[in-house]
């Protein structure tokens, strides 16, 4: 069964380095997004992305956070210069249209 | 914002048990969507909903979209221990963002 897939798992960066958080959706999706949960809260929409270019973003969505679909596959979230608050697990997820799949994550500490 | 309010926040299940849980809302949602999350994983979709007053089963999990449109529930039925985990109802308003509910902890009883 098609899966959406994050890569890493988990990753320790300190406070001011900008990290990359890559994902590939499942492959004839259309619509992309980032949701992140910060430990034992809700899971929070950052962005959703269609036809290569950003069709939502929350107000967590700062211009600190870029996406990008750099080819055909793969999916990228950009912190540019990362903030303790920014430790979170971050979740990718693509549907074809309402149904959205989610990936196993991305473990972000900033120390 | 628009908020999801689920309930309750935890409870405990025997094996064999039925479990019920809900999210209500202010504003009116036009996809409702329910996730199960294990510890350390992803959101794993278990049912959606798309039409006011549909109600849609997948195994022993029933779910409804209220008439409204502000609300929707989630039936378990005979529940196992597997069933243990962290159950999310999610809404869809205009676009594809998903609001989340705080969650709904499903604990075994010791």
């Amino acid at each position: 069964e098609p899966e959406v897939t994050q890569t890493p798992s988990h990753q320790v960066t300190q406070m001011g380095q900008e990290v990359i958080l890559r994902c590939v959706p499942i492959s004839n999706h259309l619509y992309f997004y980032w949701y992140r949960q910060i430990l034992g809260q809700k899971v929070e929409f950052l962005v959703s992305f269609y036809n290569n270019e950003i069709s939502e973003k929350s107000e967590i969505f700062d211009d600190q956070f870029s996406v990008e679909r750099p080819d055909g596959s793969n999916f990228t979230l950009k912190i540019r210069s990362t903030k303790l608050e920014d430790s979170a697990m971050y979740f990718c997820a693509s549907s074809s249209l309402y149904e959205q799949y989610f990936g196993p994550g991305t473990r972000l500490t900033v120390t | 914002g628009q908020q999801l309010n689920q309930s309750p926040q935890s409870m405990f299940i025997q094996e064999g048990e039925d479990v019920s849980m809900n999210c209500t809302s202010s504003s009116i949602f036009n996809t409702w969507l329910w996730y199960k999350q294990d510890p350390g994983e992803g959101p794993v979709l278990l049912i959606a909903l798309y039409k006011a007053g549909e109600l849609t089963s997948n195994g022993r999990l029933t779910a409804q979209f209220g008439i409204t449109r502000k609300d929707s529930f989630l039936n378990i039925s005979a529940s196992i221990p597997s069933d243990v985990g962290i159950y999310f109802c999610a809404g869809q308003a205009a676009g594809n963002k998903l609001t989340f509910g705080g969650g709904t902890r499903v604990l075994v009883k010791p």
